[in-house]
């Protein structure tokens, strides 16, 4: 079973609509991340949370927002999606003290 | 804020051939990482370096953390069809402890 799961793999919407993306781990990881991929961008983090109680927003937050449920689960929502906010998706976990980042299989996410 | 300047963008080799592709930082970073993208996947990491001047391999594949702190580069060598994918280089200073990533190089074989 994969450590970092993404829900759905694959959505389109209408502009305007809420959009729910959830993402779960069994890695037992403190940090989760949310992270958008743009062809020739790489990636750019959303938001990220370092623990339950935690969240903290990143590079390009505005238009998104999320919810850590639980240490497993940290779901990012789109409040009223928008044609530019068509991407591909990824959830990332890490441990508290190390760097590296381990990353879902991705959310593309289609907003017409 | 911090940029992370990755190239190539892309590039196309024959089976065999070594790769190298770079990533280069306006400030310096504590830690490099390397990961790759398959297709329909999400990254997965390859090498991380934590010290200036640092050299790590992993199997053909072999990494260096830049003396100055502000480069890294990352070659392949004899390169193989499921070599091809999308490489990103990640940076992460002490003063702001999120990663910063390259844009990637998209590693295509020619047939």
């Amino acid at each position: 079973d994969a450590d970092v799961t993404q829900t759905p793999r694959n959505r389109i919407t209408k502009t305007g609509k809420r959009i729910m993306l959830e993402c779960s781990q069994t890695k037992g990881h403190d940090r989760m991340y949310w992270y958008r991929q743009d062809p020739g961008l790489g990636l750019r983090l959303i938001y990220y949370s370092f623990d339950v109680k935690d969240i903290n927003k990143g590079e390009i937050s505005d238009g998104y927002s999320v919810s850590r449920q639980a240490q497993a689960k940290f779901s990012l929502s789109l409040e009223s999606a928008i044609p530019n906010q068509t991407a591909l998706y990824f959830c990332a976990t890490s441990v508290a003290d190390t760097d590296t980042q381990y990353f879902g299989p991705g959310t593309r996410l289609t907003v017409l | 804020g911090q940029q992370l300047n990755q190239s190539p963008q892309s590039m196309f080799i024959q089976e065999g051939e070594d790769v190298s592709m770079n990533c280069t930082s306006s400030s310096i970073f504590n830690t490099w990482l390397w990961y790759k993208q398959d297709p329909g996947e999400g990254p997965v990491l390859l090498i991380a370096l934590y010290k200036a001047g640092e050299l790590t391999s992993n199997g053909r594949l072999t990494a260096q953390f830049g003396i100055t702190r502000k480069d890294s580069f990352l070659n392949i060598s004899a390169s193989i069809p499921s070599d091809v994918g999308i490489y990103f280089c990640a940076g992460q200073s002490n003063s702001n402890y999120q990663l910063i990533w390259g844009a990637g190089t998209k590693l295509i074989i020619k047939p």
